[in-house]
């Protein structure tokens, strides 16, 4: 079946404006990851959910990151009051449970803010 | 700060020969450890895994060979391809035994293969 996928693909913002990024899982993964890639900080945790619930959130680098999924399937990540640090490629990844170790990554999306 | 260390930052072989990285690891708690590939503008693709239970583990010319007492684990590609020019990273996560699967990662190798 289809892979992860993520939209936008790339997205350019100002600083201090919102964001909104999804990810829509491999069909029948329950537990979706979130991670970001930035040249400085290499490839990082975010958050996961398993179904609706995020037990894992110790990724989020503030609280102008918020996470959410509904329905066990699409999840949005949401940056406000965006900064430039925030620039970096944010990758979904999901797998078939807590249980299935085995990740699977969407295209990611690239986000600037300039 | 669970970490994975990774060397070398960047490697050139010829074609046909042999690319090796390194990784190590200090949370004994990690128990499963993916390699990943990535091209450029593309996301990781889950390449081979290994867990601590083995000590060698090979899918094609890709082997991963781990050391658990030395808490090392590298991954080999053997015949390497211009085709494998890509970033390399590895990982770490304590899924398997409930410590949850979020993956640590190294800081990613830079592979060129050379005609």
């Amino acid at each position: 079946g289809a892979g992860v996928s993520q939209s936008p693909s790339n997205k350019v913002t100002e600083k201090g404006k919102d964001v909104e990024l999804r990810c829509d899982p491999i069909s029948g993964h329950t537990a979706l990851y979130w991670y970001r890639q930035s040249l400085g900080q290499g490839l990082e945790f975010l958050i996961y959910f398993q179904g609706n619930s995020a037990p894992d959130k110790s990724g989020l680098p503030s609280d102008r990151f918020s996470a959410e999924r509904t329905g066990g399937s699409v999840s949005t990540l949401t940056i406000q009051r965006t900064q430039q640090e925030d620039s970096a490629v944010y990758l979904c990844a999901s797998s078939l449970g807590l249980s299935a170790v085995e990740q699977y990554f969407g295209p990611g999306t690239r986000l600037t803010v300039t | 700060q669970q970490q994975v260390k990774q060397s070398p930052q960047s490697l050139i072989v010829q074609k046909g020969g042999i690319s090796i990285i390194n990784c190590a690891y200090e949370n004994t708690a990690f128990d499963y450890f993916p390699w990943y590939q990535q091209f450029p503008g593309k996301g990781p693709a889950l390449l081979i895994a290994i867990r601590p239970d083995v000590s060698e583990k090979k899918e094609g010319r890709f082997t991963i060979s781990f050391n658990k007492s030395a808490k090392q684990f590298s991954l080999h590609i053997m015949d390497s391809q211009p085709g494998d020019s890509a970033t390399y990273f590895c990982a770490a996560s304590s899924g398997l035994t409930g410590g949850g699967n979020k993956l640590t990662f190294g800081t990613g190798t830079q592979l060129k293969v050379e005609l």
